[in-house]
């Protein structure tokens, strides 16, 4: 009964350094959804997979690429980390696209970085 | 303007009395509302949701939608300490977009 599993849990990264924040849901949702939350801002869209296989923009991906690699997997890259980047990641995901369906949040990634 | 405001508290109440958590919101086309609640440090996690002008209620929660004014408030009745926590208010102003508020922080004191 795992839900929204995200993986790491915790990071410290160098600027300019790249990794992969890891995200599988076992709900069998169609949608699924990066965020990052910042202290006073809220949670903010970085993007999301409405399907499988389609992939949209959100509030702010800039410095951000994504991958929904199968149903069950949506992947979050930085291709070169900056200190504006530190923050809390949490990957979501719902049946269909948010209208009225709930979203299911996994326990987040903490990222820090230097 | 944001898409969604709330006041950011931090809102404390007595342990039994009623919490109320007020949340606007600038899309008029927005239809659906939902209440998340995120202890610290953890995830948010659904509490409410609510499509249709009126009050609805899960046990101590009463949510309030008023879509001619754009509001949506959450009640909650005879607080316990274990609500202690932020609450965040997130609508759908498309199909695959929930935009959030801030978050208000509720302390309930024994």
């Amino acid at each position: 009964n795992a839900g929204v599993t995200q993986t790491p849990k915790f990071q410290v990264l160098k600027t300019g350094q790249s990794m992969t924040l890891q995200c599988a849901q076992d709900m069998n949702h169609n949608s699924m959804y990066w965020y990052r939350q910042d202290p006073g801002m809220g949670l903010r869209l970085i993007y999301y997979s409405a399907s499988e296989g389609t992939t949209d923009k959100g509030e702010v991906p800039n410095g951000y690429n994504v991958s929904r690699l199968n149903k069950r997997e949506f992947s979050l890259r930085l291709e070169s980390a900056a200190p504006s980047q530190t923050s809390v990641y949490f990957c979501a995901s719902s049946e269909r696209g948010a209208g009225n369906q709930p979203q299911h949040f996994g326990d987040g990634t903490r990222l820090s970085i230097l | 303007q944001k898409e969604v405001e709330q006041n950011s508290g931090p809102l404390s109440v007595p342990e039994g009395a009623i919490a109320s958590l007020n949340c606007t919101y600038s899309d008029r086309g927005s239809q659906s509302f939902f209440w998340y609640r995120q202890y610290s440090g953890k995830s948010p996690e659904l509490i409410m949701f609510i499509y249709s002008n009126g009050d609805k209620e899960d046990g101590r929660f009463t949510a309030q939608l008023n879509k001619a004014s754009q509001y949506v408030s959450l009640l909650i009745r005879d607080s316990q300490p274990s609500d202690s926590a932020t609450y965040l208010c997130a609508v759908n102003p498309n199909d695959y977009k929930l935009s959030f508020g801030a978050g208000t922080t509720v302390t309930v004191r024994a």
